[in-house]
């Protein structure tokens, strides 16, 4: 899969909206963004994923720039349990479908 | 949503001895699952992905002879570490997608936490 770039942390305050960046400039054209995130202790959840549209779905929305080489993972409003580890992956056409995590993005909400 | 469950979530065994997990997909079918290792504060790594009716694929520096994969079913994966030493300690982890693209969302299980005294 393709490499993605995140910042290792964040902070920000409860209740407040979290814009989480990823930066995947190697990404091909047919290439999947997909966002999970992972709870201490859990396994990953999947939050959302996109191709070339800004998708929203109930947990966040996912912004995919123009040219792609980069998306924004927005929580609307952060609570508590939003803290967790957030993975950006890029889905490759002709891999074997795995998904390769990077070090991802250590979220903390603030009370 | 689709769920995967994982069992057990917690195992102690003791050095020499084997350890089985499983992985099975609840409300779908899945002809490939993969199995990640995480070691504390470190990034899931990918150890394998397990073919239904077929050999698994594992990643290189995987023991095959050591992490045993069998996938029986639909939905149903398992994990044998075999002679598990202390160094094979570590949070083990199957995922599982419903459709076979990658436009489809892999879900995962809550994890094996094995600690090998």
């Amino acid at each position: 899969d393709a490499k993605t770039t995140q910042p290792n942390s964040m902070e920000s305050n409860e209740e407040e909206p979290v814009h989480l960046p990823c930066n995947h400039s190697t990404i091909s054209g047919t290439d999947y963004i997909h966002w999970y995130r992972q709870l201490p202790s859990q396994g990953p959840e999947y939050v959302i994923h996109g191709l070339t549209s800004n998708v929203n779905n109930r947990m966040a929305s996912l912004a995919i720039a123009e040219d792609r080489k980069s998306s924004t993972l927005i929580l609307h409003r952060a609570t508590l349990r939003d803290a967790a580890v957030y993975y950006c992956i890029l889905r490759t056409s002709g891999s074997a479908r795995q998904l390769t995590f990077g070090s991802g993005t250590q979220l903390t909400v603030l009370p | 949503g689709a769920v995967v469950s994982q069992h057990p979530s917690r195992v102690i065994c003791k050095s020499g001895t084997s350890v089985k997990i499983e992985c099975r997909s609840l409300d779908f079918q899945a002809t490939t699952m993969f199995w990640y290792r995480q070691f504390p504060k470190q990034s899931l790594m990918l150890m394998a992905t397990s073919n239904e009716g077929s050999k698994a694929t594992y990643e290189q520096g995987v023991e095959k002879d050591k992490f045993l994969i069998n996938h029986a079913s639909l939905t149903l994966s398992t994990l044998t570490v075999t002679s598990a030493h202390p160094e094979d300690s570590s949070f083990y982890i199957c995922s599982a997608s419903k459709g076979d693209t990658i436009n489809s969302p892999l879900h995962f299980g809550n994890g094996t936490r094995l600690t090998v005294t």
